[in-house]
């Protein structure tokens, strides 16, 4: 079965910073991963995807991540963040099942 | 496109009574997912199908949840009787094939008084 960890419940950060939000998956099998983005009152919006290929993924938005089979992550990264940035972040992986798992989600605060 | 489309936004109901929650997925869509979500368990996956045929429901907390896609257009998930740690927002997702391109509806807030 796939799970997922992500470490950091909340993420601080002030605008224009780089930010990481980390992601590690568990899976014994090939995985698909994902980012997907919560603004507040909102559903899910997918961020990026890894299904194959490259490795590092990017978004319209600025976000990339990075696929690392032998550290088993996938973690998110931004250059420079923005006011406009603070949301819930999940993780998530779907392996040969149709199911895909979430993580617990990172709390993006990023003040001016 | 519309959309996901999830109705009602928002429910608030009393205990005991029951509570059907819909969802109309994107047209031409071939998995409907249903998750819950709540601060203590996060986003939890109750019950897919692929093709109007229930996939996988162990998910589902208990017998007084269910779920029905009579056709490609067209989910339910019901509780009867609720009750109030039942209150969450469920999320309806869909998607086409096995591109996993998941897309999500805004959700139905219940709360259970």
């Amino acid at each position: 079965a796939q799970s997922v960890t992500q470490l950091d419940s909340q993420v601080p950060v002030f605008e224009e910073a780089p930010v990481e939000l980390r992601c590690n998956y568990s899976s014994s099998v090939s995985v698909y991963l994902f980012w997907y983005v919560q603004y507040p009152n909102q559903g899910l919006q997918l961020l990026l995807k890894y299904l194959s290929g490259s490795t590092l993924v990017e978004s319209i938005n600025g976000f990339e991540a990075e696929f690392n089979k032998s550290q088993t992550s996938f973690h998110l990264r931004k250059p420079s963040v923005h006011i406009s940035d603070t949301a819930e972040y999940f993780c998530a992986v779907a392996g040969r099942t149709d199911k895909l798992i979430f993580g617990t989600g990172t709390r993006l605060q990023v003040f001016p | 496109d519309a959309g996901v489309i999830q109705s009602p936004r928002h429910e608030v109901t009393e205990m005991g009574q029951e509570v059907t929650l819909r969802c109309k997925p994107i047209s031409g869509h071939d998995y409907l997912f249903w998750y819950r979500q709540t601060m203590m368990r996060g986003l939890e996956l109750l019950i897919y199908f692929n093709n109007n045929v229930p996939i996988d429901d162990s998910g589902m907390p208990e017998d007084r949840f269910s779920a029905k896609m009579p056709n490609a257009s067209f989910s339910t998930l019901k509780i009867q009787p609720s009750e109030p740690r039942d209150s969450a927002v469920y999320f309806c997702a869909s998607r086409m094939g096995r591109n996993y391109g998941y897309t999500f509806g805004s959700g139905t807030r219940l709360t259970v008084v």
